[in-house]
């Protein structure tokens, strides 16, 4: 079993809709929960974390973990063209201390 | 954040060559972190490089095919040796500025072995 699973996608979307993006982790001791948006030919970027379970919202996005379920999800409201990308959930903590990533998302929001 | 600076972007390289892969960032930072990135597959990490040490590499990869140096505070390179159309990836570099979890990546480099 993979320690994370996402969603592969693809999406599409028109603009305006709320998007959903889920992963799923297989270790009750992973701490830190992170999303990651990376635009075409570029390094991903830290879009959102969170550290307990519950939700956080920033602007338009709302990252939601749910411990008991080993389950993370992603929230975009009112998207926009500018919101098509790959986002990439990521999980850190545990034994190995290390960031381990989903294999991502591409969402694609049509003007 | 961090800004890291990773050259080349693109390269297109002929099997059995090496390439080597060079992170700036502009400010020191401890750890450095090499990602390959395939697709359809998520982020592995290579290894993770520290100042004055060897870097620690991840099941999977060693130091023969992939070495790395790191000089000092500001600076890594990675070099995919050998290199096999397997090798053709995108490969990043990754920092941690200010807490286990801020990330910071490179733009990448795609490498094509052909």
């Amino acid at each position: 079993q993979k320690e994370v699973e996402q969603d592969p996608g693809p999406l599409s979307v028109p603009e305006g809709a709320i998007v959903s993006l889920n992963c799923t982790y297989s270790n009750s001791a992973f701490q830190y929960f992170m999303w990651y948006r990376q635009y075409s030919r570029k390094g991903p970027e830290l879009l959102m974390y969170t550290y307990s379970s519950g939700n956080k919202e920033d602007g338009r996005f709302t990252a939601q973990v749910d411990k008991s379920s080993k389950y993370i999800s992603l929230f975009i409201r009112d998207s926009q063209p500018s919101d098509s990308a790959t986002y990439l959930c990521a999980i850190y903590g545990g034994a190995t201390n290390k960031l381990i990533f989903g294999t991502g998302t591409l969402l694609a929001v049509q003007p | 954040s961090a800004v890291i600076s990773q050259k080349p972007s693109r390269d297109i390289c002929q099997r059995g060559t090496s390439l080597t892969i060079q992170c700036q960032v502009d400010s020191q930072v401890t750890m450095m972190f090499w990602y390959r990135q395939q697709p359809g597959q998520s982020l592995t990490l290579i290894a993770t490089a520290n100042q004055g040490s060897e870097a620690t590499y991840e099941s999977g990869f060693v130091i023969d095919k992939f070495p790395i140096s790191r000089p000092n505070l500001t600076f890594s390179t990675l070099t995919v040796s050998n290199m096999s159309p397997e090798d053709s990836s995108i490969y990043l570099c990754s920092v941690s500025v200010q807490s286990n979890y801020g990330y910071t990546f490179g733009s990448g480099t795609r490498l094509t072995v052909v």
